[in-house]
């Protein structure tokens, strides 16, 4: 069964400053990542995904994350954060079933906040 | 950008009353979805729908609950008598067909408190 640990429950971080949220996932195959930011009292909007190929992607609002396969982690990072990335980060993991039938299990989430 | 629309986006009900949540999934989408997450608790998946059936669901998914496709563009969610603990926030999802690990669209969430 795959599984998804994000070991960061809260974060802070400074406006402007760098940031990285771990994510490390098991599955027994070639995982389907994904990270999705939650604002408060909103739903799911997803950042970005990796399916294959470069192991470096980038998605919305300046974030990337890397997949790194030896270590089981698809971290997210941004360079510089502003004050409206404050949110809860969610990773997840998909695993194709059934052809093409994917679910995700997601982690329990690290909630960002950002301080002037 | 198309997105999936789920309605309402706050019910309240009391207990074991009949809920249904609705969803409309993205228009060329095939590939159906039900989550939940209980407030402060992490997301998780429900009931997968596909071609008119459920394709998989969870151990949450149990006889109160029910999936509906009952035209061409809503997909519905009901829970039959509810219980306070099923008081959360509910997702609807959608995917296009196909393999190779399509993007799950996540609507806005129907917000529902059990009393």
């Amino acid at each position: 069964a795959q599984s998804v640990t994000q070991p960061d429950i809260h974060i802070t971080v400074s406006e402007g400053a760098s940031l990285e949220l771990r994510c490390n996932y098991s599955y027994g195959a070639t995982p389907y990542l994904f990270w999705y930011v939650q604002s408060p009292g909103q739903g799911l909007q997803l950042l970005l995904k990796y399916f294959s190929g470069d192991t470096l992607v980038q998605g919305i609002k300046g974030f990337e994350a890397e997949f790194k396969r030896s270590q089981s982690s698809f971290n997210l990072r941004k360079p510089s954060v502003h004050w409206s990335d404050a949110a809860e980060y969610f990773c997840a993991v998909g695993a194709e079933r059934n052809f093409g039938n994917e679910k995700l299990t997601f982690g329990t989430g690290t909630r960002l906040t950002i301080i002037p | 950008e198309p997105e999936v629309t789920q309605t309402p986006s706050h019910q309240v009900t009391q207990m074991g009353q009949e809920v249904i949540l609705r969803c409309v999934p993205i228009s060329n989408h095939l590939y159906f979805y039900w989550y939940r997450q209980i407030l402060g608790q992490k997301v998780e998946f429900l009931v997968s729908f596909y071609n008119n059936e459920i394709s998989e669901k969870s151990e949450i998914f149990d006889d109160q609950f029910s999936v509906e496709r009952p035209d061409g563009s809503n997909f519905t969610l009901k829970i039959r008598s509810t219980k306070l603990e099923d008081s959360a926030m509910y997702f609807c999802a959608s995917r296009m067909e196909g393999a190779g690990g399509n993007t799950i669209y996540f609507g806005e969430g129907s917000w529902l408190t059990v009393v």
